[in-house]
């Protein structure tokens, strides 16, 4: 069953503009991840936060993570139309060894 | 350095046959799982191993095969294809068999229709 949840499920903006993404999850997680995927080609993992991180930092992308309210987020600044692809969250559960659970995903659109 | 190569790209199948898709690796991982992507459903996991000779089932094993003889290689079998298998089925792999400590690296996936 899926354990994270994106919101909202699509996202339209304009180049330049920031994007922020949503996911919640349900139970108790070891760590976080996002993976994003472009049209026809797999998943590609763009960064990871441990449960006990609050927040991680890598070029444009910008992640939280609040274990009280078993949420994160994910912050591109500055997008550009190559962002255009769809987003995932993924958690690895504490009593779930070696399966990472993902979300439905968020797809985002960048207007030129 | 290939990475995690999955063949076929496409292929399609009547409801019935059996057919294996293919996946390998060139990194060494010890940790290899499939899952399938459909629409809406984000993507499900089929079946993992944590190293070779060792594997176990994920969230939607039903109707799937698998086996790890290799490090490198993680085949996927369909046994009777059955039109509900009709998916983008996806390979993974990561170095360490916590994922924790490792980001999971995909395949470019299989597109699959049972007819």
């Amino acid at each position: 069953s899926q354990q994270g949840e994106e919101d909202p499920q699509a996202l339209s903006i304009q180049e330049g503009e920031n994007a922020t993404m949503n996911c919640s999850y349900k139970t108790s997680i070891n760590n976080l991840q996002w993976y994003r995927q472009n049209s026809g080609r797999g998943l590609v993992h763009l960064i990871l936060i441990r449960s006990n991180e609050r927040e991680k930092h890598s070029g444009r992308l910008r992640v939280t993570l609040d274990t009280s309210k078993k949420s994160s987020s994910l912050l591109i600044t500055a997008s550009r139309a190559a962002d255009t692809a769809s987003y995932f969250c993924a958690t690895d559960d504490t009593g779930a060894n070696s399966k990472l659970t993902f979300g439905k995903g968020i797809t985002l659109s960048v207007r030129p | 350095n290939a990475g995690v190569t999955q063949t076929p790209k496409f292929q399609v199948l009547k409801t019935g046959q059996s057919m294996t898709l293919q996946c390998a690796q060139d990194m060494n991982h010890e940790y290899m799982s499939w899952y399938r992507q459909d629409p809406g459903m984000g993507l499900r996991l089929i079946h993992y191993s944590v190293g070779a000779g060792i594997t176990d089932q994920g969230e939607v094993p039903n109707g799937y095969n698998v086996s790890r003889s290799t490090t490198e290689d993680f085949p996927l079998r369909l046994l009777s294809a059955a039109p509900s298998q009709t998916s983008v089925y996806f390979c993974a792999s990561s170095y360490s068999p916590w994922s924790y400590n490792s980001p999971l690296h995909f395949g470019n996936g299989t597109r699959l229709t049972v007819t």
